[in-house]
């Protein structure tokens, strides 16, 4: 059981948008430490997806957008494509644990 | 082209050790940190270690403290991770992960990623 918790599964049709939640706590996310997001395509090695809540590496499609407010973080994903089928994770710092730590990972389904 | 390429996962006894390495090139090594970063079949990422880059500072989450070592060599470019004493739950994909801070964000984020070493503990 993950200290940063994100929804299993998430699932839409090509062009919708879907979210996905990263739940913290006031010794991680809510301590003010910033949520990073992984894409994970299957087989493949993790590939960083979002920075510091909200920032885009260059080559992410702005179709990718994060935010984060008190103790949560959320992915937004519009206009759904085939490709975006992966799992993704949050990841941020647990002052408690002093170390980083992530989300156990939600699976999206492009329907 | 930045590349991180790992090597020494194998399959070991429990109560083994295992010694991975990360090559990596495209950058200048000697001026970031690293981390390691494990995946066990099925299952999430779980952060492992953590070594600045003149290895002043080194981190391990505790599942690990005690039996895993992070090193590593700049004048070779790469990146260790000795692990003793090893245990069934320590099956996993190693990565090993460039770290990165900049003053957009509190805390460091990983980019890029190796392709991965499998490690599996099994007697």
């Amino acid at each position: 059981q993950s200290v940063l918790t994100q929804p299993p599964s998430v699932s839409g049709a090509p062009g919708q948008r879907v979210t996905i939640s990263c739940t913290g706590s006031s010794s991680n996310i809510g301590a003010g430490y910033d949520v990073h997001w992984y894409q994970q395509l299957p087989g493949t090695a993790p590939k960083l997806l979002i920075y510091g809540n909200s920032n885009r590496p260059s080559g992410v499609p702005d179709r990718f957008s994060g935010s984060k407010s008190g103790t949560s973080a959320s992915l937004a994903i519009t206009g759904l494509q085939a490709e975006d089928e992966a799992d993704y994770y949050c990841q941020s710092y647990d002052s408690s644990l002093s170390g980083f730590l992530f989300g156990g990972g939600t699976k999206l389904t492009v329907l | 082209e930045v590349q991180l390429v790992e090597s020494g996962g194998g399959l070991v006894q429990p109560g083994g050790s295992l010694r991975l390495s990360c090559a990596a090139s495209g950058f200048t090594f000697s001026s970031y940190s690293m981390n390691w970063v494990r995946q066990a079949p099925g299952k999430g990422l779980e952060w492992v270690s953590y070594i600045s880059s003149s290895s002043s500072t080194i981190y391990y989450a505790d599942s690990v403290k005690g039996r895993f070592t992070i090193s590593r060599d700049n004048a070779k470019n790469s990146l260790y991770l000795q692990m003793n004493s090893l245990r069934d739950e320590d099956t996993a994909v190693y990565y090993c992960a460039r770290d990165r801070v900049d003053i957009v964000a509190t805390i460091d984020w990983f980019d890029p990623w190796g392709q991965g070493t499998l490690v599996t503990v099994s007697s």
